[in-house]
């Protein structure tokens, strides 16, 4: 069965250090995207990709960074990391943009 | 600005009665909504959605409406479930923003036995 996973499931890691979740779709589509959830926000959309080489910003992309150099994988990476990036990261992929996002099961990810 | 917005954070319901979710939008240029359904530490599932050009879409026990003029739509569960207890979210989606989804902040459903 095609998936999308996440790994890690847990991080725990210190201010200012680099961070990369890692995040794997076997539906070979097109469209991945970044979010993440806080409460009192819901998702929020931090970078996506319509395809290889193809990156853009969203809501709430400072601080973060993606890198799309194959269609099944979409790393993001957190630069030098800061307590308020600690939250829970969900990737999601869709086979085109008029298609529901499917989810992984998300990184909960603590900065301290 | 927050463009999509659930009111509720939480809402419980006895087991088969209707649930209704509610979810209020601002950005007009919306075409496209779509409900998530998440259970603790899992990603969130596509629920049902709704075009712009419907008021209503029924899949089993589940019901979209949608109030354009109202700028607000609904989602309803009829008879409600225990296994429906989740965190459900509201998402929306405008063409000429390249189909990125706006989420709403979620509402925790709980329904009791």
């Amino acid at each position: 069965d095609a998936e999308i996973t996440q790994s890690p499931r847990h991080k725990i890691t210190e201010t200012g250090r680099q961070v990369t979740l890692a995040c794997h779709q076997t539906w070979n589509h097109n469209n991945m995207f970044w979010y993440r959830q806080d409460l009192g926000h819901g998702l929020r959309l931090i970078h996506y990709s319509y395809g290889v080489q193809d990156t853009n910003k969203g809501e709430v992309s400072d601080g973060y960074s993606v890198s799309r150099s194959n269609t099944e994988d979409l790393p993001l990476t957190l630069e030098s990391a800061a307590s308020s990036q600690t939250s829970v990261y969900f990737c999601a992929s869709s086979e085109s943009r008029n298609q529901p996002q499917h989810f992984g099961d998300g990184t909960r990810l603590s900065i301290l | 600005d927050q463009q999509v917005k659930q009111n509720s954070p939480s809402l419980s319901v006895q087991e088969g009665r209707i649930s209704i979710l509610n979810c209020d939008y601002t950005n007009s240029m919306f075409d496209y909504f779509l409900w998530y359904k998440k259970y603790p530490a899992e990603g969130p599932t596509f629920l049902i959605s709704i075009s712009s050009i419907k008021d209503k879409n029924e899949d089993g026990r589940f019901t979209v409406f949608l109030n354009k003029s109202a700028k607000h739509l609904s989602l309803h569960i009829v008879p409600s479930q225990p296994g429906d207890s989740a965190v459900y979210f509201c998402a929306a989606r405008s063409d000429n923003q390249g189909g990125k989804l706006i989420f709403g902040q979620g509402t925790e459903l709980s329904v009791k036995p």
